[in-house]
């Protein structure tokens, strides 16, 4: 069964600091992948998405992500993060083959220290 | 451009009742898909509506079912409300029911 792991709950980092997200998917074909971010008590802001391409898929606020298909992961970085940046951060695969379920993880909370 | 807008907001029912959320896709997109996402949780996929008619389903019981009008708007309607149902509901809208889903602020439902 396809599946999305992310295996941090819970990031804390200083502001400035670089982030690392992890995402593991479990899909046998090449999947299409995403990263929302969603602020307390908010719906979910995408940030970005990879289809086909380039592995290394730019987004909004300054986010990237690279797609490796080899590791079955696609983790979502930043190189300086701002305290606005917390919030909690969702990968989600499209089940199926489509992007018209998608399948989510069950988050990450980030946690930005002044 | 308009997104996707919920309504209500907030909802406090009581177990056995019944509820509607109500969900208007993004201008131009014509396919609505409902998400469940539980305190703490990822959201779960619950249906989704694409041209009127349901395209998939997540392993949801009958007691939830939904419709989509001819602008595309959609309703997500759960019946014989138990206390799990207590969850933030979001819908998202896309373009043929494979494009990008863009997310709406969501329907915080209280179930006492």
């Amino acid at each position: 069964a396809q599946s999305v792991t992310q295996p941090d709950i819970h990031i804390t980092v200083s502001e400035g600091a670089s982030l690392e997200l992890r995402c593991n998917y479990s899909y046998g074909a090449t999947p299409y992948l995403f990263w929302y971010v969603q602020s307390p008590g908010q719906g979910l802001q995408l940030l970005l998405k990879y289809f086909s391409g380039d592995t290394l898929v730019q987004g909004i606020k300054g986010f990237e992500a690279e797609f490796k298909r080899s590791q079955s992961s696609f983790n979502l970085r930043k190189p300086s993060v701002h305290w606005s940046d917390a919030a909690e951060y969702f990968c989600a695969v499209g089940a199926d083959g489509n992007t018209g379920k998608l399948i989510f993880g069950q988050g990450t909370t980030l946690q930005v220290k002044p | 451009e308009t997104g996707v807008t919920q309504s209500p907001t907030h909802l406090i029912k009581t177990r056995g009742q019944q509820v509607t959320l109500r969900c208007s896709s993004q201008s131009g997109h014509n396919t609505v898909s409902w998400y469940q996402q539980a305190l703490g949780q990822g959201p779960q996929f619950i249906f989704q509506y694409y041209r009127e008619e349901e395209n998939g389903r997540g392993n949801f019981p009958p007691r939830f079912s939904g419709l989509q009008f001819p602008n595309y708007s959609s309703e997500l309607n759960v019946n014989a409300l138990e206390l799990d149902d207590s969850a933030l509901y979001l819908c998202a809208s896309s373009l043929e029911g494979v494009g990008t889903q863009y997310f709406g602020p969501g329907t915080r439902l209280t179930v006492l």
